[in-house]
Order: structure tokens, then sequence, then C-alpha cells
């Protein structure tokens, strides 16, 4: 079954400290990975995606890696800032129809 | 400000209304997207439409009717809904269907009372 799991469901840091979200995947076959960040009450803003040839991508103080072997990825947030606040969304698309298949998402506090 | 503009934010409707949703992108894309996403739980795909016609219905209730009138446009007319309906209905799009990225709008809040 396609499944992406997230952990931890939620997490609390203090600004300037560094984070790392983890995402698990079994979608096969694999196309892509994406992270967004989900501020409440708006939609899904795109971080970053990644193809199965890509270890790394950075985003500003956002960098995801890809592991495809162990079908890992992880969201390394640097020196985390107060607007860092949100849900952060694990999809990876594939499957026999390619679909999106969601995370529940990592909802993230930092706290001053 | 997101590229996927949605209207309205915020919608309340009894169960016996009829309104509709809007959506709306001028980026050139050919794919559009409903999705419904309950408090605190991952979006969930209802409608994808791909060069203006109806490709994915994930087998959502007849009391949703998508339509896409132009490939700039998305609606989504609702009808008789139930209060278990009440969720943040979010619309994207992306350049084509399959594997490209979803840019999302803020979505619609829509409360069933």
């Amino acid at each position: 079954k396609n499944q992406v799991e997230q952990s931890p469901q939620s997490l609390i840091i203090l600004e300037g400290k560094n984070c790392t979200l983890q995402c698990n995947y079994t979608v096969s076959p694999f196309s892509n990975l994406r992270w967004y960040k989900q501020d409440t009450g708006r939609g899904p803003v795109s971080l970053t995606i990644m193809t199965f040839s890509e270890n790394t991508k950075s985003n500003g103080r956002y960098t995801a890696t890809l592991d495809a072997d162990t079908k890992q990825s992880s969201l390394h947030i640097t020196a985390s800032q107060l607007s860092d606040s949100a849900s952060y969304i694990c999809v990876v698309s594939g499957g026999s129809q390619g679909n999106l298949i969601f995370g529940k998402g990592t909802k993230l506090s930092v706290k001053p | 400000d997101t590229e996927v503009t949605q209207t309205p934010k915020h919608l309340v409707m009894g169960m016996t209304n009829k309104k509709s949703l809007k959506c709306e992108q001028h980026m050139g894309h050919r794919a559009m997207y409903w999705y419904k996403q309950k408090a605190k739980k991952p979006p969930e795909l209802m409608f994808v439409y791909s060069y203006e016609k109806l490709s994915i219905n994930e087998s959502v209730p007849s009391r949703f009717s998508p339509e896409c009138p132009n490939s700039s446009l998305l609606n989504l007319h609702l009808h008789a809904l139930q209060p278990e309906d009440s969720a943040l209905y979010l619309c994207a799009s992306s350049l084509m269907g399959g594997y490209q990225p979803q840019h999302f709008g803020d979505g619609t809040r829509l409360s069933i009372l």
C-alpha cells in the first residue's frame, strides 16, 4: 500500500535552534518527493521538490535530503524563526496513477 | 500572495442552500485540482481537470459538482451539503497533470449549519 509517514507529529523548539523533520514512504513506483509548508488558514506552499537522482536540495534555511534506497527524506530547518511555525507536509508523487500521496504533516511551533 | 486565487475566503451556508466556490490562475497551467482538508489532516483529492476535462473524480458525492469553464477558471458548485462537509477547500494548479509541482490557493473555509 502506498503510504507516507511523517515524524514527529508535533515539535516545539526555541527560536534560533535547528530542527529536522522526517518522512518515510512506501510509494512505488516513485517519481518525486515534495515538502510543503502550510501556515494556519493558508494553502500549502512548496519548499522543495526532489526526484530520484537528487540527494539534497536547499531553499534558504530549509534543506531537504532524499535517500531513495531507504525511502526516507528529511527536512532540516536552520536557525528557526517564529514565522517557521506551521505544518510541514511531505508529499510523494508516484504509484500506479502518478497520484500525490500526502503525509499527515508535522506541526512545528517555534517559541521565543 | 498566492498565484492561485480562491473566492470567497469564508462561506457559511445552510444545508438547503446552493453556492459556488471559485478558483482562478493565470500561470498558463493546464491542470487544476480541488482538495478537501479537515482540521489537522492532510488535503484529500476530490477532482482533477486536465485541459478543461475532468480526468479524476475520487468518488465524491454528487452534492459537489465541479466545472471548468476555461483553462484559467475552476468552480465547485455546492448543493444540499451536510455538516460533515465543513472543511477548508483548496484549489491547486500545475503546468500539466501527473508529476508536476502543484501551486495551491489559500482555500475557502466552508461551514455548513
